[in-house]
């Protein structure tokens, strides 16, 4: 599968739009790009997954560059309980397995 | 709906005994299981595949005489660790895949003492 960059940490302002950047300039055409978050203490909650086209849903929205080589997760009204780490992660539907392999992710805090 | 559930949902033991930890999907089938495990300040760390009916696919470095996995039911996933020493201390989550996406439970905090 292929790797993805993300920046180690970032803050946002409570109500504000969040912007989580996500680089996977190896992506393959057949992998996906899957966002997970991770509340202190707690397992990894799904957000939202996407293959070329933009996607949205009750929890946020995921824009994947035309070449796919990166993406953004927007959070659009940042709360509190928002803060968490953010794993942006690439995979193939078809590897064996159909592992999911984590990154460091983002480290976000909203501040009040 | 995607309810994954783990019990328990954390555990202290003495040095050398076993403990088992449970995850079930709770509102549907999953022939498809995961069991990870997360040390402080870590990224989770992939231990095993565990597939319904057929032995677990165990990473690389992971012993599967020490960490047990049975996946004898479409809706529950075990996994034992065995002989467990302070080193073994550490999160454990599973997961369950419902289509092309895996939803995860809440996570089974073990300390060994």
């Amino acid at each position: 599968d292929a790797k993805t960059t993300q920046p180690p940490s970032m803050d946002c302002a409570e109500g504000r739009a969040a912007n989580l950047p996500c680089n996977h300039s190896t992506i393959s055409g057949n992998e996906y790009v899957y966002w997970y978050r991770q509340i202190h203490s707690q397992g990894p909650q799904y957000i939202i997954h996407g293959l070329k086209n933009n996607e949205t849903n009750e929890m946020a929205s995921l824009i994947i560059t035309e070449d796919r080589k990166s993406s953004t997760l927007i959070l659009p009204h940042a709360t509190l309980r928002d803060t968490a780490v953010y794993y942006c992660i690439v995979r193939s539907l078809w590897a064996a397995g159909n592992k999911l392999t984590f990154g460091g992710g983002t480290r976000v805090l909203v501040k009040p | 709906g995607a309810v994954v559930s783990q019990h328990p949902s954390r555990v202290i033991c003495k040095s050398g005994t076993s403990v088992k930890i449970e995850c079930r999907s709770l509102d549907f089938q999953a022939t498809t299981m995961f069991w990870y495990r997360q040390f402080p300040k870590q990224s989770l760390m992939l231990m095993a595949t565990s597939n319904e009916g057929s032995k677990a696919t165990y990473e690389q470095g992971v012993e599967k005489d020490k960490f047990l996995i049975n996946h004898a039911s479409l809706t529950l996933s075990t996994l034992t660790v065995t002989s467990a020493h302070p080193e073994d201390s550490s999160f454990y989550i599973c997961s369950a895949r419902l289509e092309e996406t895996q939803y995860f439970g809440p996570g089974t905090r073990l300390l060994v003492l």
